[in-house]
């Protein structure tokens, strides 16, 4: 069964380091997702996007926040100046419509360290 | 607002037992969905129910939704310990059809 993959599986940065986490979503998908979960705490929204471009974004999702499709297969997001607190794992998602009752693949995950 | 909140946080039974847990959210939703996610790993998607549904059956999974209440239950029947993982419920909502909204989930650990 076609999956979402994430790379890499787990991220060390230095705090004000950029750091770029990539997604290649199911081939026929059309709507693409990031969503963050810091340890122990609920799945949060960041962004969506689709016909290359946002489609919704969340608070948490501010300047230092960027997504980009720069191909027809990898969807990444960059971080510019990382913080201490965006340590988490951030997954990727993506579905093939954006119907309602579409659901939504997720990927692995990237774990991400901020020290 | 927050959507979605789960509770238990947490639940632990034995094999062979039913593991109930629960969902309520706070706006008008289309539709509910249940995902699970094992140890590590990314949500998987389970289980949708409509707003127009009550009850919706899949496998040993039973989903209810009350929207007259807000809140929606998950069953696992006869649970085996490969249903060990945390489980969410995300709703999308009138107002934002590509939005899905998670709680923070149920841990369920299911004992042999």
């Amino acid at each position: 069964e076609p999956e979402v993959t994430q790379t890499p599986s787990h991220q060390v940065t230095q705090m004000g380091q950029e750091v770029i986490l990539r997604c290649v979503p199911i081939s026929n998908h059309l709507y693409f997702y990031w969503y963050r979960q810091i340890l122990g705490q609920k799945v949060e929204f960041l962004v969506s996007f689709y016909n290359n471009e946002i489609s919704e974004k969340s608070e948490i999702f501010d300047d230092q926040f960027s997504v980009e499709r720069p191909d027809g297969s990898n969807f990444t997001l960059k971080i510019r100046s990382t913080k201490l607190e965006d340590s988490a794992m951030y997954f990727c998602a993506s579905r093939r419509t954006g119907g309602q009752n579409s659901p939504l693949h997720f990927g692995n995950g990237t774990r991400l360290t901020v020290t | 607002s927050q959507q979605g909140e789960e509770d238990p946080q947490a639940l632990s039974i034995q094999e062979g037992e039913n593991a109930t847990m629960n969902c309520s959210y706070k706006t008008s939703i289309n539709n509910l969905q249940w995902y699970r996610q094992n140890s590590g790993r990314g949500l998987v998607h389970l289980i949708l129910i409509r707003s127009n549904e009550r009850e919706k059956h899949s496998g040993r999974l039973r989903v209810t939704l009350d929207t007259s209440k807000k809140s929606s239950s998950l069953l696992i029947t006869a649970s085996r310990a490969a249903d060990t993982a945390s489980y969410f419920c995300a709703t999308v909502t009138t107002d934002s059809w590509g939005k899905f909204q998670f709680g923070a989930g149920t841990q369920v650990v299911v004992t042999p």
